[in-house]
């Protein structure tokens, strides 16, 4: 089955400055790559997702990359805020099998002091 | 709407007792599942259903069992509880997801589960 591999575990920047977290994948067949925040106390929630077919995309601040060749993509929060301080997940999926499982990594606390 | 609801919040069991999590979803959403999350890990699926009396096994089916008898619920039992089942759980739906639709996950506030 699909292996998702999350680094790194903890990450603490300065407010305004750049955090970038990386992701591998194991299954060639996963085309669906979410990203969720988790805030203390809450339930994940997914901030921005992107598919197989695209390279790159961008949200306000928040941008996600993919190579499907090397098998992973990343996540790039820019001008980060105290508020980004929170534990992000990057997850895998089939679509189009029916299952929608996800397979998750083992998450990021980021932390950025003001 | 209010989304993903689970209940109980927190519950304490001891080794041997069953208990049923609730998950209820007011959105119409065919596709709910099971995740539980333990420090380290991230979250694991363990059952998850794509529509009304559908369901099939996830990563870590052991110990639980699911039914899905409306479009509405999903709970999630435990059979005999174990210290190993101490965890947080989170129930989760999705659309249908056709085409360009997104396919985000919706998930609940979760329940936090202690077995001594």
């Amino acid at each position: 089955g699909e292996n998702v591999e999350q680094h790194p575990s903890t990450l603490s920047v300065q407010e305004g400055d750049s955090a970038v977290i990386k992701c591998t994948y194991s299954d060639s067949a996963s085309n669906y790559f979410p990203w969720y925040k988790q805030e203390l106390g809450k339930g994940p929630q997914l901030i921005i997702d992107i598919r197989s077919n695209v390279g790159e995309k961008k949200d306000q601040r928040i941008a996600v990359t993919l190579n499907k060749t090397a098998k992973h993509f990343s996540l790039h929060i820019t001008e980060t805020q105290p508020e980004d301080s929170a534990v992000y997940f990057c997850a895998a999926s089939s679509l189009g099998t029916g299952r929608r499982a996800l397979t998750f990594g083992s998450g990021t606390r980021l932390q950025v002091q003001p | 709407n209010a989304g993903v609801t689970q209940t109980p919040k927190f519950q304490v069991l001891k080794t041997g007792q069953s208990m049923t999590l609730q998950c209820a979803q007011d959105m119409n959403h065919e596709y709910m599942s099971w995740y539980r999350q333990d420090p380290g890990m991230g979250l694991r699926l363990i059952h998850y259903s794509v529509g009304a009396g559908i369901t099939d096994q996830g990563e870590v089916p052991n110990g639980y069992n699911v039914s899905r008898s409306t479009t509405e619920d999903f709970p999630l039992r435990l059979l005999s509880a174990a210290p190993s089942q101490t965890s947080v759980y989170f129930c989760a739906s999705s659309p249908p997801g056709q085409g360009l639709v997104s396919y985000e996950q919706y998930f609940g506030p979760g329940t936090r589960l202690t077995v001594t």
